[in-house]
C-alpha cells in the first residue's frame, strides 16, 4: 500500500507558465510534508516544507496543503528551463511515522 | 557546518565482491536513512537507523545486504557478493528526528562489472 502517491509524468510546461505538481497521501495522521527537487545524476535537495493547511510561499514556489482532501501540491510560477527536474513529494506517513517519499514527478520546462 | 557526507562517491566492484558504503550524518542528526535509486527510477527506501539501532529495514533485500550505525563513526551499508543488479546510486539522508526534514548526501554510485 503506497502512502505517498505522485504521477511520474513527464509534465511539460512552456517557459514562463505555472507548473502544478500534485501529491496525495493515505495516512490521515500525517502532519509534515516536504518537496524536494532532484536534477538528473544529483541528490535530492529540499525546496519547501509545510505543516499547516493552506498555502506557503517562497519566491516562485508555493506549497499547498489540504488535509481534508489529503492533498499536497507545489506550484512553480514563471517556470524556467532550469526548473526541469524530478520533484519528490514526501510526508511523515507509514510505519514509525518516518518521512516517506513518492516516486517523483518529472517536470520539463520547454524554452 | 558540513552536510551529509558519503564515501566513496563512485565504487566499482566485480561480481562476488563486497561493497561498503559510508555515510556521516549532519552534525546533531541521529537518524539515518538509506535509499537506492536505479537510473530513471524513484528513490526506494531501504533502511532507517538510529544510533546502534535498526528501526525499519522493510526495504532491505533479505540476503546480502546489511546496515549499521554504530555509537561512534559513520553508518555503513554493506552489500556482500554483489551482482550486476546491485548497480545503482545509493543515497543516505539524515534528520534530527524521525518526522523532521531529511537532508541528503551526494550519493555513492555503485557499478558492478
Amino acid at each position: 500500500q503506497k502512502e505517498v502517491e505522485q504521477n511520474s509524468g513527464p509534465l511539460s510546461v512552456p517557459e514562463g507558465a505555472i507548473a502544478s505538481l500534485n501529491c496525495t497521501y493515505s495516512d490521515r495522521g500525517s502532519q509534515s510534508f516536504f518537496w524536494y527537487r532532484q536534477y538528473s545524476g544529483k541528490s535530492p535537495e529540499l525546496i519547501m516544507f509545510i505543516y499547516s493547511n493552506g498555502d506557503k510561499e517562497d519566491g516562485r514556489f508555493t506549497a499547498q496543503l489540504n488535509k481534508a482532501s489529503q492533498y499536497v501540491s507545489l506550484l512553480i510560477r514563471d517556470s524556467q528551463p532550469s526548473d526541469s527536474a524530478t520533484y519528490l513529494c514526501a510526508g511523515d506517513s507509514g510505519g514509525y511515522q518516518k518521512v516517506t517519499f513518492g516516486i517523483g514527478t518529472k517536470l520539463q520546462v520547454i524554452p | 557546518n558540513a552536510g551529509v557526507m558519503q564515501n566513496p562517491r563512485h565504487l566499482v566492484r566485480r561480481r562476488g565482491q563486497e561493497a561498503r558504503l559510508r555515510c556521516s550524518p549532519m552534525k546533531g542528526h541521529s537518524h539515518v536513512y538509506w535509499y537506492r535509486q536505479l537510473p530513471e527510477e524513484g528513490l526506494k527506501f531501504m533502511v532507517y537507523l538510529q544510533k546502534e539501532n535498526i528501526i525499519d529495514e522493510s526495504g532491505m533485500p533479505k540476503e546480502r545486504f546489511s546496515a549499521e550505525f554504530p555509537k561512534e563513526g559513520p553508518s555503513i551499508l554493506r552489500i556482500q557478493q554483489v551482482v550486476r543488479g546491485d548497480s545503482a546510486a545509493y543515497f543516505c539522508a539524515s534528520s534530527e528526528g524521525r518526522r523532521e526534514t531529511q537532508y541528503f548526501g551526494p550519493g555513492t554510485r555503485l557499478l558492478v562489472l
